[in-house]
C-alpha cells in the first residue's frame, strides 16, 4: 500500500454512533494531520499529532498514532449528520518544506 | 479566524491556453504550498515555496507549471499550456514558521475542455 492510506474506503452509520477511521503508512513521518472535506469543497485541518505523541483529543475527535505499526485512528463520536464527508489522513515528513503526503479517505455517510 | 482564499472558484479554459490560478495565503503565513486532486482520486502534492524561491516540488510539476508571488499577498500558479489532464481541483495552502500544520484553501476546480 501506499503512504497515507486510509480503511475503510467507506463507513456508513447512524446518527449518534461512533465512526472509526484508520491510516496506515510507511515511512518516518515528523506528524500525522487529519483533514476533512466536503463534496467537492476545500480541506479543513482536524488535527495534527506529532510522531512522538501516542494520543491527542480535540472535541468530539480522538486520534491515536502508533509509529511501531505505522497507523493512525480517528475516532468521531457522538456522530452527527454534518460530519458526513471525506476524511483524510496526510503524513508529513523530512525536513525542508513538510509537503505533505495524503491517503485517498474515508467517505464517512452518517444517516440522521 | 485568517483563511487562505483562492480564485477562481472555477475555471474553465480550452487545451493549450494558459492559465493562471490565485491564492491569497494567510497573511503571516511564509511557507506556501499547490496541491492538486484529480477527481476520484488522492490529493497530490505539486510545490512549495519559502523565501521567493521553489523549496520542493514533485515529478507532477514539470516545465508547464510555474508558481510566482508577484507581490505581498497573492501566490498564483500558472499552467502554460494547459492539457486533458490537467483537469483537477487545486488547492492552495500555507504554513506559518515553527508549525506544522498546513492551512488549505477552498480550492479551483479547472476543467480542460
Amino acid at each position: 500500500s501506499q503512504q497515507g492510506e486510509e480503511d475503510p474506503q467507506a463507513l456508513s452509520i447512524q446518527e449518534g454512533e461512533n465512526a472509526t477511521m484508520n491510516c496506515s503508512y510507511k515511512t518516518s513521518i515528523n506528524n500525522l494531520q487529519w483533514y476533512r472535506q466536503n463534496s467537492g469543497r476545500g480541506l479543513v485541518h482536524l488535527i495534527l499529532i506529532r510522531s512522538n505523541e501516542r494520543e491527542k483529543h480535540s472535541g468530539r475527535l480522538r486520534v491515536t498514532l502508533d509509529t511501531s505499526k505505522k497507523s493512525s485512528s480517528l475516532l468521531i463520536t457522538a456522530s452527527r449528520a454534518a460530519d458526513t464527508a471525506s476524511y483524510f489522513c496526510a503524513t508529513g515528513s523530512g525536513a525542508g518544506s513538510y509537503q505533505l503526503t495524503f491517503g485517498k479517505g474515508t467517505k464517512l455517510s452518517v444517516i440522521p | 479566524e485568517p483563511e487562505v482564499t483562492q480564485t477562481p472558484s472555477h475555471q474553465v479554459t480550452q487545451m493549450g491556453q494558459e492559465v493562471i490560478l490565485r491564492c491569497v495565503p494567510i497573511s503571516n503565513h511564509l511557507y506556501f504550498y499547490w496541491y492538486r486532486q484529480i477527481l476520484g482520486q488522492k490529493v497530490e502534492f505539486l510545490v512549495s515555496f519559502y523565501n521567493n524561491e521553489i523549496s520542493e516540488k514533485s515529478e507532477i510539476f514539470d516545465d508547464q507549471f510555474s508558481v510566482e508571488r508577484p507581490d505581498g499577498s497573492n501566490f498564483t500558479l500558472k499552467i502554460r499550456s494547459t492539457k486533458l489532464e490537467d483537469s483537477a481541483m487545486y488547492f492552495c495552502a500555507s504554513r506559518a514558521t515553527r508549525t506544522d500544520t498546513q492551512y488549505f484553501g477552498p480550492g479551483t476546480r479547472l476543467t480542460v475542455l
